[in-house]
């Protein structure tokens, strides 16, 4: 089956810094990616929808400017969270579409923790 | 916009009993995908089971079955024989033909006790 790896998979940061977190699609290309974001126990929000060569579709109330999202290549999209706070700690998890039917492919999630 | 609903914020099955899981969804489209997903502790998400809105037959994968009723827009999930590794949150979710994200509903965590 199609695999999407994401790294880190944990992450700890300093409250002001960026990180950066990337989603590969392993043995697919990948025509659009969405990035979900995670709080415990909650279900998952959709934050964007991004296609390769283009400029990321954010969700309403997503700041655009604190999540930068590129899709460089058909199996690479990064989601850089900028100048973090303790309040963008989550999970966050992309998933990537192939083939025909444009199935979702869900990778592993990356725990962002800001201190 | 479509929406899911998920009545059951908790769900708790014997083991080897059957359980069944709720979803309801909101939709002016004719033709859809509805899914259930499950996300055990590790957080992945893992793909149950799917149904193409234009099939009326019931999809099922093993142990797992739904039961889609398109006019009440409902698509339960039944989980036959229950074991210990079932337990984990169940999501519920809509998608429509085209290439677009995936409406969630709230999840449903279910507990199998041995």
């Amino acid at each position: 089956g199609a695999v999407v790896s994401q790294h880190p998979s944990w992450v700890i940061c300093k409250s002001g810094t960026s990180v950066k977190i990337e989603c590969r699609s392993l043995d697919f290309q990948a025509t659009t990616m969405f990035w979900y974001r995670q709080f415990p126990k909650q279900s998952l929000m959709l934050m964007a929808t991004s296609n390769e060569g283009s400029k990321a579709t954010y969700e309403q109330g997503v700041e655009k400017d604190k999540f930068l999202i590129n899709h460089a290549s058909l199996t690479l999209s990064t989601l850089t969270v900028t100048s973090a706070h303790p309040e963008d700690s989550s999970f966050y998890i992309c998933s990537a579409t192939g083939g025909r039917l444009h199935e979702q492919y869900f990778g592993p999630g990356t725990r962002l923790t800001v201190t | 916009a479509q929406t899911v609903t998920q009545s059951q914020p908790e769900m708790s099955v014997q083991e080897a009993e059957t359980v069944t899981l709720s979803c309801t969804y909101d939709t002016s489209e004719s033709d859809y995908y509805l899914f259930w997903y499950k996300q055990p502790p590790s957080r992945q998400m893992i793909l149950v089971i799917r149904q193409e809105a234009y099939k009326q037959q019931n999809a099922t994968e093993n142990r797992f079955s739904v039961n889609f009723q398109k006019a009440a827009k409902s698509f339960s999930l039944k989980i036959s024989d229950s074991q210990l590794g079932d337990a984990a949150m169940y999501f519920c979710a809509y998608r429509s033909p085209s290439n677009t994200p995936l409406v969630f509903g709230k999840g449903t965590r279910l507990s199998v006790i041995a």
